[in-house]
């Protein structure tokens, strides 16, 4: 069963933010939101993730709604090498081995 | 080193050949995955190894016989396969401890079963 659900395909302008949502209204309290990319003929990246607080890095921020039913990945600056298939999943975070399940993704398309 | 490193990058196997697809990573991660995609399709989980043993088989086809000989390599044994298993098989490690589901992958190796 898909825990995640997320829109098939985006398009975005070089240079502009992209904005990926991602509905989890199941998600539980001890579950961790994640996002994976997989750009065409590799394996899949890891991102970011996060419990409840937002949190950024070097490749994105992490918006997670306060009732924790939604979440969105931003990509401040996209560029044409972002354009991947965005997987957004859910996982315990602490568990000493990771299930990752994921959902059918979005395909992100950067366009110049 | 933060690579998992699998070979071969392609395979071509006939129905009643016995190969095997291999993967090594040196990041000192305890937990390593094995996934299998098809075309425009998300991964799919297919077995979890946890300190060199077998923690998860999502009810996999014994065809597929994975195993896990020390703590830096993982090899997955295909026998008798069906051309529906041509696919790209996913490799990835995990820290043990508290590494959660951030995985690293390697680059896949894909399989033609004719």
């Amino acid at each position: 069963d898909a825990k995640t659900t997320q829109p098939t395909s985006m398009d975005c302008a070089e240079g502009r933010a992209a904005n990926l949502p991602c509905n989890h209204s199941t998600i539980s309290g001890n579950e961790y939101v994640y996002w994976y990319r997989q750009i065409h003929s590799q394996g899949p990246q890891y991102i970011i993730h996060g419990l409840k607080n937002n949190e950024t890095n070097e490749m994105a921020s992490l918006i997670i709604t306060e009732d924790r039913k939604s979440s969105t990945l931003i990509l401040p600056h996209a560029t044409l090498r972002d354009t991947a298939v965005y997987y957004c999943t859910l996982g315990r975070g602490s568990s000493n081995t990771g299930k990752l399940i994921f959902g059918q993704g979005t395909t992100l398309q950067v366009k110049p | 080193d933060t690579e998992v490193t699998q070979t071969p990058k392609h395979l071509v196997m006939g129905m009643t050949n016995k190969k095997s697809l291999k993967c090594e990573q040196h990041m000192g991660h305890r937990a390593m995955y094995w996934y299998k995609q098809k075309a425009k399709k998300p991964p799919e989980l297919m077995f979890v190894y946890s300190y060199e043993k077998l923690s998860i088989n999502e009810s996999v086809p014994s065809r597929f016989s994975p195993e896990c000989p020390n703590s830096s390599l993982l090899n997955l044994h295909l026998h008798a396969l069906q051309p529906e298993d041509s696919a790209l098989y996913l490799c990835a490690s995990s820290h043990s401890t508290g590494g959660g589901e951030k995985l690293f992958f390697g680059s896949g190796t894909q399989l033609s079963v004719l």
